[in-house]
């Protein structure tokens, strides 16, 4: 399988601030890597898929990057709704979907 | 607007048979794959595996002797079996759609169901 880590595990910020979450993949995965939001007992939201393409109805604070095995995911100016965990997922095989271990955003 | 709503036992004894449905609205399990992925406490994603609504499926390959998905077209549904389950298998377990655009996307998701294993 291909491994997915993610870093930080958590950080803090402030409403307003920007905000960087990175993932690094153990081999290339060709773009295929996607971002979630996930706020405890909701479901899951598609943020970001491949790589930089912002899902349908997500706002523009939010932008995904990078290429081969290093991905980033930018919230340019962060907004009391976007504290929440984050993961990232890559799918460039398709035998084994794999995600990373998460990054838990909190107030500071 | 598609939604996904998991419904099934709080509680599986082990040794037995884990078993969960995905029940969808606003998108026909006629198209598009259908995915369950679970999270035991502290730990990663995980993904269990797929469907189509033609009978391909693949799963994790760490899970893959235990593990069965199948649609059911007529009731918009889908469903999960996970069998001779331990105390590991506890996890918040979710459906998902995922599409085959630019690689494969969980776009939309249950909002999970929490299962124990335990005597």
């Amino acid at each position: 399988d291909i491994q997915m880590t993610q870093s930080p595990s958590s950080l803090s910020a402030s409403i307003g601030d920007r905000v960087t979450i990175t993932c690094r993949a153990s081999q290339s995965i060709n773009g295929y890597l996607n971002w979630f939001q996930h706020k405890p007992g909701k479901a899951p939201k598609l943020l970001i898929y491949a790589a930089s393409s912002l899902q349908s109805g997500v706002p523009s604070r939010f932008s995904g990057s990078g290429s081969g095995t290093e991905f980033t995911l930018t919230i340019s100016s962060l907004q009391p709704e976007d504290f929440a965990n984050y993961y990232c997922q890559q799918s460039n095989s398709a035998l084994g979907l794999t995600f990373g271990g998460g990054t838990k955003v909190e107030i500071k | 607007q598609v939604q996904l709503q998991e419904s099934g036992p709080g509680l599986v004894r082990p040794s037995e048979t884990l078993s969960l449905t995905c029940s969808v609205s606003g998108a026909p399990i006629s198209s598009n794959f259908w995915s369950w992925i679970r999270q035991p406490p502290g730990e990663k994603l995980e993904w269990i595996g797929y469907a189509r609504h033609n009978g391909n499926t693949n799963y994790n390959l760490s899970l893959k002797s235990r593990v069965t998905i199948s649609t059911d077209t007529s009731k918009n549904q889908f469903s999960l079996k996970l069998n001779s389950v331990t105390a590991a298998d506890t996890a918040v377990y979710y459906c998902a759609r995922m599409v085959a655009t630019i690689g494969l996307i969980f776009d939309y998701w249950g909002q999970g169901i929490l299962v124990t294993v335990s005597p």
